[in-house]
């Protein structure tokens, strides 16, 4: 199986910074990956698909790169709806591995 | 509007058997691979099994082979779970959740609220 590890496993940040993500997979998975936000007692959300598409809806400030196994979101200004928990998941190959989790909290 | 609705978890014992029901719609569910995804209290998201559109491929996390059947009935809309031998680490919130492609991406663009399954004696 493919492990997926993000980092940091937290950050606290500010509303307005600008906020970064990685995720990187055991093995290269080309650009077979997909970010996903969660709120508390709330089903997740697709943010960003084919590592760098944004999801119809998606705010802007939103974005997705890299490919192979090393990968990146970043929230470029961050605002108070955006406080939540963020999962990187892989779609290469079954089983369709996710990250730990990276939880955005509030400074 | 697309709507997934889970259903059927609840309280069962270690060994015993649970049956998770996901209703969808306002889409055309017969085109669309679909999911279940579980989360234990306060971890992570696990992916769990999916089907292919008309039932044909399925695939499974290798902790539930065996164990887990994942089916669908496309004239009913709905998808489900059927869970055989439940062990405590089979807690969790299990989240039907819909591709976002007809053809298969493994992105996951709706899902429902889940239902919770809670195994213990």
């Amino acid at each position: 199986d493919i492990q997926m590890t993000q980092s940091p496993s937290s950050v606290s940040a500010s509303v307005g910074d600008r906020v970064t993500i990685t995720c990187r997979a055991s093995q290269g998975i080309s650009s077979w990956l997909a970010w996903y936000q969660q709120k508390p007692g709330k089903a997740p959300k697709l943010l960003i698909y084919a590592a760098s598409s944004l999801q119809s809806g998606v705010p802007s400030r939103f974005s997705g790169s890299g490919s192979g196994t090393d990968f990146t979101l970043t929230i470029s200004s961050l605002q108070p709806e955006d406080f939540a928990t963020y999962y990187c998941q892989q779609a290469n190959s079954f089983p369709n591995t996710f990250g730990q989790g990276t939880k955005v909290e509030i400074k | 509007e697309v709507q997934l609705v889970e259903s059927g978890g609840g309280l069962v014992q270690p060994g015993g058997s649970l049956r998770l029901s996901c209703a969808a719609s306002g889409f055309t569910f017969s085109s669309y691979w679909m999911s279940w995804v579980r989360q234990a209290p306060g971890k992570g998201l696990e992916w769990v099994a999916n089907i292919k559109q008309d039932g044909s491929e399925k695939y499974y996390v290798d902790s539930v082979k065996g164990r887990f059947t994942i089916s669908r009935d496309n004239a009913k809309n709905s998808l489900y779970l059927q869970m055989n031998s439940l062990r405590a680490e089979d807690t969790a919130v299990y989240y039907c959740a819909r591709d976002r492609n007809d053809i298969l991406t493994g992105y996951l663009d709706y899902w429902g609220q889940g239902t919770l399954v809670t195994v213990s004696s």
